[in-house]
């Protein structure tokens, strides 16, 4: 049984670029979370995904922007990349609207550099 | 309003010597509270979860915590560190609003084993 996969694994953008990123949930999870986690620090929460609408939001610019579709997979994107974009982004999928009691599953991130 | 924070930013212990990483929570309620690891450029590992049942909390790889009310703490312990325990650890707690949850992360801990 997959886990939470994450495509691509690293990327390398210029500032003022768009960027997508994208998010298979673990089999069965119907909740998908995005997480950026900046070097040497804990992840921040971007937003919630349940339904394919966003539930909830963390404290992100509106550049930040997702989706989630009918098979509940998910899309991060960013535009007008700054360099203080530059992160670790970590999906994180969860069953039942993100019940507690179940844990959450995450991937392996998407390194983003931007240059 | 929910966190947590961990109390030492950097551990170190020597291999077959018992490990304790802190971690001091604050919620208006009763909080359900996880452990994550984080290897060298890998995503995040569940290790285990407080979730309002036993207090004491055993995980994979020997880990185990002991959520104390009276003390509003969750430390991360282990009889004897391995080698392969070197890496981040996060003390995470959960937020719940609007009928969802979100993860709140602390800053990390991480611990280096010495031969």
């Amino acid at each position: 049984d997959a886990g939470v996969t994450q495509s691509p694994t690293h990327l390398i953008k210029t500032r003022g670029q768009q960027v997508t990123l994208r998010c298979s949930p673990k089999s069965g999870h119907d909740t998908v979370s995005w997480y950026q986690q900046a070097l040497g620090q804990g992840p921040q929460f971007i937003f919630q995904y349940y339904e394919e609408e966003e539930r909830q939001r963390g404290n992100f610019p509106d550049r930040f922007s997702g989706h989630q579709f009918p098979n509940y997979s998910s899309e991060l994107n960013v535009n007008a990349l700054l360099l203080g974009d530059s992160a670790l982004y970590l999906c994180a999928s969860s069953p039942n609207r993100g019940d507690r009691r179940y844990g959450y599953t995450f991937g392996s991130g998407t390194r983003l550099t931007v240059v | 309003a929910q966190s947590v924070t961990q109390l030492d930013s950097h551990v170190s212990v020597s291999e077959g010597t018992p490990v304790l990483l802190r971690c001091n929570y604050s919620s208006s309620y009763s909080p359900s509270l996880f452990w994550y690891v984080q290897h060298p450029n890998k995503g995040l590992q569940l290790l285990l979860k407080y979730t309002s049942a036993a207090t004491l909390v055993k995980g994979i790889n020997g880990f185990e915590a002991e959520f104390k009310k009276s003390e509003t703490s969750f430390h991360l312990t282990k009889p004897s560190a391995h080698m392969s325990d070197a890496a981040e650890y996060f003390c995470v707690v959960i937020l719940f609003s609007g009928g969802y949850n979100k993860l709140i992360f602390g800053a990390g801990t991480r611990l280096a084993v010495h031969p």
